[in-house]
């Protein structure tokens, strides 16, 4: 079936640690994005890519840095220098990026929490 | 500056009754897209409706119908004969035409009693 795989769904981090997380998509979409959501708030824009090997930063990208590599992969690190990284995570991928009418299909979301 | 503004942080609605969930926007763009996703407790996003700035008529979607007031710029998702499984938080988003991202509101927590 077709969607999108985030992992690993829930991450523990030490305060200095970067961490890694994993984004798929077999969709054959160009556009990937990655999003923030804090308890009870909406989401807020980290990175989107609309092609393989470009990416722009959105509302949120410091302390984060991502890739894209491959057209279905997109991944996400949260450095050591996101000073508040426990959050919700989520992946979400689009036909295009430039379409107005292209709804993005999300993943089901990493939850790290930082100790 | 916020794009999207949902004033409702949460609603309780009673079973088979019909909800109206507010949201209203701005943006200077003539093209935009509105749309609407539900997120269950369980935390993925599930694409709801879209209605297009230049569509004539508000989109529906089974029990689900996007109340586009464009001068007003509103664009109310109600949902009809709301069911348990209803329960959940529901987002607006925008996209604009000279943008790539997807704007969302704050979200609005509906929970649907028996």
């Amino acid at each position: 079936d077709g969607g999108i795989t985030q992992s690993p769904k829930y991450l523990f981090r030490k305060e200095g640690q970067n961490v890694t997380l994993s984004c798929e998509q077999n969709l054959n979409h160009d556009a990937m994005y990655w999003y923030r959501q804090d308890p009870g708030q909406g989401l807020r824009l980290i990175y989107y890519s609309q092609i393989v090997n470009d990416f722009q930063k959105g509302d949120i990208a410091e302390g984060y840095s991502v890739s894209r590599e491959k057209k279905e992969s997109f991944p996400l690190t949260v450095t050591s220098a996101q000073k508040n990284p426990t959050a919700f995570y989520l992946c979400a991928s689009s036909i295009n990026a430039g379409m107005v009418r292209g709804e993005l299909f999300f993943g089901e979301g990493s939850r790290l929490t930082v100790l | 500056a916020q794009k999207i503004t949902q004033t409702q942080p949460g609603m309780f609605v009673q079973e088979k009754e019909a909800v109206t969930l507010d949201c209203t926007y701005d943006t200077s763009d003539p093209s935009y897209g509105l749309f609407w996703y539900k997120q269950p407790s369980s935390g993925e996003m599930i694409f709801l409706i879209y209605q297009g700035s230049y569509d004539q008529q508000n989109a529906t979607e089974g029990r689900y119908s996007l109340n586009f007031q464009k001068a007003r710029k509103s664009a109310n998702l109600v949902i009809s004969a709301s069911q348990l499984g209803d329960s959940a938080m529901y987002f607006c988003a925008m996209r604009e035409a000279r943008g790539y991202k997807l704007s969302f509101g704050a979200g609005t927590t509906v929970t649907v009693r028996a």
